[in-house]
């Protein structure tokens, strides 16, 4: 399976600021995810990283607020924009590497506090 | 009712002992069925994926699913400590994952 990196591994931030977090696939992948994980819920999509275009967002989650970028086959990136100490979860990277329903595979996510 | 439902934990077992691991979910739509494993401060593992019900085997672990229950388990035989973490079962519909909360799993020495 791909090796998937995610940068920072974690960090602490003031209410107000913006986060962007970066996710690196050792080969192209067809599809990118980013999740959410909060303590004792379940993952949850924030939306589908497309490659050259707008990102696919799921319910509850809007692109002001968590602009994702992807522009090749290998990279993509999700900011977290002016946080709130709502925000402080573990943001996961996520890709599935051939079409149809094959499983995704994780990065080790990127573990935001904030203050 | 949640769509996939996991008993949260922990589950504490003896080394040696035969661990089991289950989800019930209320869409038949579900078509594929997965396992991760997650470690503290690590993302989550892929175990185990099937799309039939019946058991999937791999080493000590056994995936089983129930479709007509709508009901899947996870076995792990002669559990080890560094078989302790977080277990997420997950399911799969129309290209979108919908995942467990994960039971928590403590192998005791």
């Amino acid at each position: 399976s791909a090796v998937i990196s995610q940068k920072p591994s974690r960090d602490i931030c003031q209410r107000g600021t913006s986060l962007t977090i970066q996710c690196q696939v050792d080969s192209q992948v067809t599809m990118m995810f980013w999740y959410r994980q909060q303590p004792g819920q379940s993952l949850t999509l924030i939306a589908t990283a497309n490659q050259g275009s707008e990102a696919t967002y799921e319910s509850g989650f809007v692109i002001d607020k968590f602009p994702i970028s992807r522009p090749n086959l290998t990279f993509s990136t999700l900011t977290v924009s002016n946080m709130s100490p709502e925000d402080s979860s573990i943001y996961l990277c996520s890709v599935r590497v051939s079409g149809g329903n094959q499983p995704q595979h994780f990065g080790d996510g990127t573990r935001l506090s904030i203050l | 009712q949640k769509e996939v439902e996991q008993d949260p934990g922990p589950l504490s077992v003896p080394e040696g002992a035969i661990v089991s691991l289950n989800c019930t979910y209320s869409n038949s739509a579900f078509q594929y069925f997965m396992w991760y494993r997650q470690y503290s401060r690590k993302g989550p593992e892929l175990l185990m994926y099937t799309y039939s019900s019946g058991n999937k085997e791999d080493g000590r672990f056994t995936a089983q699913v129930d479709k007509s229950s709508k009901y899947i388990s996870l076995f792990i035989r002669d559990s080890q400590p560094s078989d302790s973490a977080t277990y997420l079962c997950a399911m799969s519909k129309d290209d979108k994952i919908i995942f467990g909360k994960g039971t928590r799993l403590h192998i005791l020495p």
